[in-house]
């Protein structure tokens, strides 16, 4: 079943915050954030697994509460190359899990 | 990193014709790659897990006779659409994963995609 993310859109301006978020209706196991540029794949941010993680790097960072069945993508101090769709994507255990992409969150980052 | 190559990057073809896309993971052995369709301003959809050495299983709703996969090799497996009309154009898109020491933490590199047109 397809994650649900929000919001669907958010413009910030150079130096903004933002947070998106990530929910599932099923008990998440792990959350992989994605971002990908218009024309191009996606590439991955960061993975959270199953146990109330939060990590981070630089400014971009994600928590993960498997209570709530949700994840949050935090990104500090935007940048201009912070543009892009988001997207969030649940799996299961195991090696090879495949991903159940939500539609994503298309982030616009003006000067 | 892990590293995907995708070929072709974009393809354009007749109807009624058959396209076979390539994604090979050039740094590491991939037992099971994944292929993804998006269309414009959507999300990826997954299509299929391709296996190694084994049929491969497809989404609900992915005719498996029209979307042939062939995973000969743990570098290399192919997407053939076959007999394509134009509601098959779209974005293709293969992932695999990196199974080494640190593969909980690892995510899916994704090839450059193929953006198919069928005219």
């Amino acid at each position: 079943q397809q994650p649900v993310q929000s919001p669907q859109a958010v413009i910030l301006r150079e130096g903004e915050d933002a947070v998106i978020n990530c929910s599932s209706s099923k008990a998440l196991y792990s959350v992989h954030w994605y971002r990908q540029k218009h024309g191009e794949a996606p590439v991955f941010l960061m993975i959270l697994l199953k146990g109330g993680e939060q990590k981070g790097h630089e400014k971009i960072s994600a928590s993960f509460n498997e209570k709530k069945q949700q994840s949050s993508l935090y990104l500090t101090a935007s940048q201009l190359s912070y543009s892009g769709t988001y997207f969030c994507g649940t799996g299961s255990g195991g090696s090879n899990y495949k991903l159940t992409f939500g539609k994503g969150t298309l982030l616009t980052v003006n000067p | 990193g892990a590293v995907v190559s995708q070929h072709p990057s974009w393809v354009i073809c007749k109807s009624g014709t058959s396209v076979k896309i390539e994604c090979r993971s050039l740094d590491f052995q991939a037992t099971t790659m994944f292929w993804y369709r998006q269309f414009p301003k959507q999300s990826l959809m997954l299509m299929a897990t391709s296996n190694e050495g084994s049929k491969a299983t497809y989404e609900q709703g992915v005719e498996k006779d029209k979307f042939l996969i062939n995973h000969a090799s743990l570098t290399l497996s192919t997407l053939t659409v076959t007999s394509a009309h134009p509601e098959d154009s779209s974005f293709y898109i293969c992932s695999a994963r990196d199974l080494g020491p640190l593969t909980p933490f690892t995510g899916y590199t994704f090839g450059s995609g193929t953006r198919l047109t069928v005219v």
